[in-house]
């Protein structure tokens, strides 16, 4: 049984930085692509960017390069995702999900339950 | 970055009725095609992979088709867990991008 268990919910001011752990459980972990997709309220689904924990960082999503850090644990098979410089835009559920594949080519089987990130002054 | 296009955006069906519903990608993606279902405050399931590939777990009733640019999601026989919205991602090229979602409501 594969679990993505993720970090409590967070309130930002505008201009910091948020950082979100996925810690996985049941299964292989370094080399399957961890991603990271976030849903601002009552809007679809914003794939980010993600890593593969045995070679790096994947690609990102052009808007957010330069703002987004995606690092992995293998020690404790954790993945954390990093968003700075936040705007009132970044409100947002943010989830962990990993590839059904080791390319990602399969889609995503496994979710986190997500992490509701609140940018308020 | 490809972009993913669904319709409708939102549908009424009935309990018992057959849906389909459409992505089409702004290039090719082959077969690179992943259909997602979410429910309200719940993280998104995957349905279909490949296009037409039946996630384990996952009623036949789902089913899906298509290759190139133009691929449909079909319900065959709608229960009352499937009202939710729906989301198809290319699994092309990164960005991993998704559609806007297409949100089916009881009628």
């Amino acid at each position: 049984q594969v679990l993505l268990v993720q970090s409590g919910a967070e309130v930002k001011k505008p201009g910091s930085s948020v950082k979100v752990s996925c810690k996985t459980s049941g299964g292989a972990f370094n080399s399957y692509v961890i991603s990271w997709v976030r849903q601002a309220p009552g809007q679809g689904l914003e794939w980010m960017g993600g890593i593969i924990p045995i070679l790096g960082p994947t690609n990102s999503a052009q808007k957010f390069q330069g703002r987004l850090t995606v690092t992995a644990d293998e020690s404790t098979k954790t993945a954390y995702m990093e968003l700075s410089s936040l705007t009132y835009e970044d409100t947002a559920v943010y989830y962990c999900a990993r590839g059904a594949d080791h390319g990602d080519y399969k889609g995503a089987d496994y979710w986190g339950q997500g992490t509701l990130v609140t940018v308020s002054s | 970055d490809i972009q993913m296009t669904q319709s409708p955006s939102s549908l009424s069906a009935s309990v018992g009725d057959r849906v389909t519903i459409t992505c089409r990608a702004s290039q090719t993606i082959a077969t690179f095609l992943n259909w997602y279902q979410q429910e309200p405050g719940k993280a998104p399931r995957l349905l279909i992979y490949g296009a037409s590939s039946l996630q384990s777990g996952v009623p036949s009733r789902f089913s899906g088709s298509g290759s190139g640019t133009d691929f449909t999601l079909t319900i065959s026989s709608l229960q009352p867990e499937d009202f939710a919205t729906y989301y198809c991602q290319q699994s092309y090229s990164p960005p991993r991008t998704f559609g806007q979602g297409t949100k089916l409501e009881i009628k």
